[in-house]
């Protein structure tokens, strides 16, 4: 079955540092790729996506690329603000199954002044 | 414009009570999702709707659990005697359209305790 494997966290870093949080996944045919997050107190809200291989996802300053050869699905931002802690989750959706979507664990960040 | 709303957003139940959670969609939305998200986990499929067609069910975790939207709009996930480890986050989503590359709009969540 379908799978998501991130990066585990919590991780801590301080303003304008460099971000990465790693993503893989183990899929049956051509699934779409989504960073999901979610802020303190919030609901989950879509970060970024990407729907096939080669595509990049942006938003906000952060990036992912889906890479089919190596199956990830990495989160990056060059320069990390207080604002972005929040909990950020990998995801991916068949197409054969109308959208149902597989999480992985979810990351915490934290982003000290 | 209005999100997803779940209600309600908390519930305490004993061991054994039935419990129903509601999910109210953006309106329009064909696709809508149920989930479970337990502490520290990312959320896990239940369930699936295609308007009033629930399609898939096949992460229901046992015949306790039961769902619904019999006019392709609100939906309604309902456990009957509840067990504490059914204690975890209701999450429900809904999409404009079907399909895998669609974004899915998240409610708040209803957060179960079963004591």
């Amino acid at each position: 079955g379908n799978s998501v494997t991130q990066m585990e966290g919590p991780v801590t870093l301080s303003e304008e540092a460099f971000l990465t949080i790693n993503c893989t996944y183990t899929a049956t045919g051509y699934p779409s790729l989504f960073w999901y997050v979610q802020y303190p107190g919030e609901g989950l809200q879509l970060l970024l996506k990407a729907t096939k291989a080669d595509d990049k996802g942006s938003n906000k300053g952060f990036e992912a690329t889906y890479r089919k050869e190596t199956t990830s699905f990495h989160l990056e931002k060059g320069s990390v603000q207080v604002s972005d802690s929040a909990v950020y989750f990998c995801a991916l959706s068949d197409g054969t199954n109308a959208g149902k979507s597989t999480f992985g664990d979810g990351t915490t960040l934290t982003v000290k002044p | 414009g209005a999100g997803v709303s779940q209600s309600p957003r908390y519930k305490v139940a004993k061991r054994g009570q039935d419990v129903a959670l509601r999910c109210d969609p953006i309106s329009g939305h064909v696709s809508l999702f149920w989930y479970q998200q337990a502490l520290g986990q990312g959320p896990e499929f239940l369930t699936y709707f295609q308007n009033e067609a629930q399609l898939d069910k096949s992460g229901l975790p046992s015949d306790r659990f039961f769902a619904e939207r019999p006019e392709g709009s609100v939906s309604t996930l309902k456990i009957q005697r509840t067990q504490q480890e059914d204690s975890a986050v209701y999450l429900c989503a809904s999409s404009l359209y079907t399909g895998g590359g669609n974004e899915q709009y998240f409610g708040p969540g209803t957060r179960l305790t079963v004591t």
